[in-house]
């Protein structure tokens, strides 16, 4: 059974750029959450897909969007990249909402300079 | 809203000392409660979760009891390791589509 995976492991953008980030969910699980953790905080849920549409959304703006796929890999895309953007990203996956357990890909690390 | 609070860190501890780390929360209906560990430089891990009242949820010696009339589930350990040192998380999902973390608590554990 292949874990959750999520690619780049690193980036480093600019200021107003836009980034595309990558996960790929564990086998059977339809379910992707997207969350960002800042230095020192705890997660912060951005957006979950179920089925390739998104079933709920955190507080963040409409510059942060993404996709599930019809295998259920996803993506998160952020444009106009800001300072404060810096941070962990990571995806979880799950069987079905937030009944049951998530199981988090390692994240990755965005750097907004 | 729903909401986690945790007792903040660093928490520093001797090996084979007790842990508890407190957690509370706030939340409409009847969420289940979820402690993560994350280790330095990887993503989270669940380590136990208890999904109605009075529950326990175990792991790796850790234990948390659902406790709906403190609105509590507070972390604890026996006697912690060395390899115990990590990022602790008390989480809950509800009725809705997203898990609510806490800020974390750090735990050093020295040998």
């Amino acid at each position: 059974e292949t874990g959750v995976t999520q690619s780049p492991t690193h980036l480093i953008k600019t200021r107003g750029q836009q980034v595309t980030l990558r996960c790929s969910s564990q086998s059977g699980h339809n379910t992707v959450s997207w969350y960002q953790q800042a230095l020192g905080q705890g997660p912060q849920f951005i957006f979950q897909y179920y089925r390739e549409e998104e079933n709920g959304r955190g507080n963040f703006p409409p510059r942060f969007s993404g996709l599930q796929f019809p295998n259920y890999s996803s993506e998160l895309n952020v444009n106009a990249l800001e300072l404060e953007d810096s941070a962990l990203y990571l995806c979880a996956s799950s069987s079905y909402r937030g009944y049951n357990e998530q199981f988090f890909g390692p994240g990755t690390r965005l750097t907004v300079l | 809203g729903d909401s986690v609070t945790q007792m903040e860190g660093p928490v520093t501890l001797s090996e084979e000392a007790f842990l508890t780390i407190n957690c509370t929360y706030t939340a409409t209906g009847y969420p289940s409660l979820f402690w993560y560990v994350q280790y330095p430089g990887e993503g989270l891990q669940l380590l136990l979760k208890a999904t109605k009242a009075d529950d326990k949820g175990s792991n790796k010696g850790f234990e948390a009891t659902y406790r709906k009339e403190t609105t509590s589930f507070h972390l604890e350990k026996g006697s912690v390791q060395v390899s115990d040192s990590a990022v602790y998380f008390c989480a809950l999902s509800g009725e809705g589509f997203k898990t609510i973390f806490g800020a974390g608590t750090r735990l050093f554990v020295k040998a």
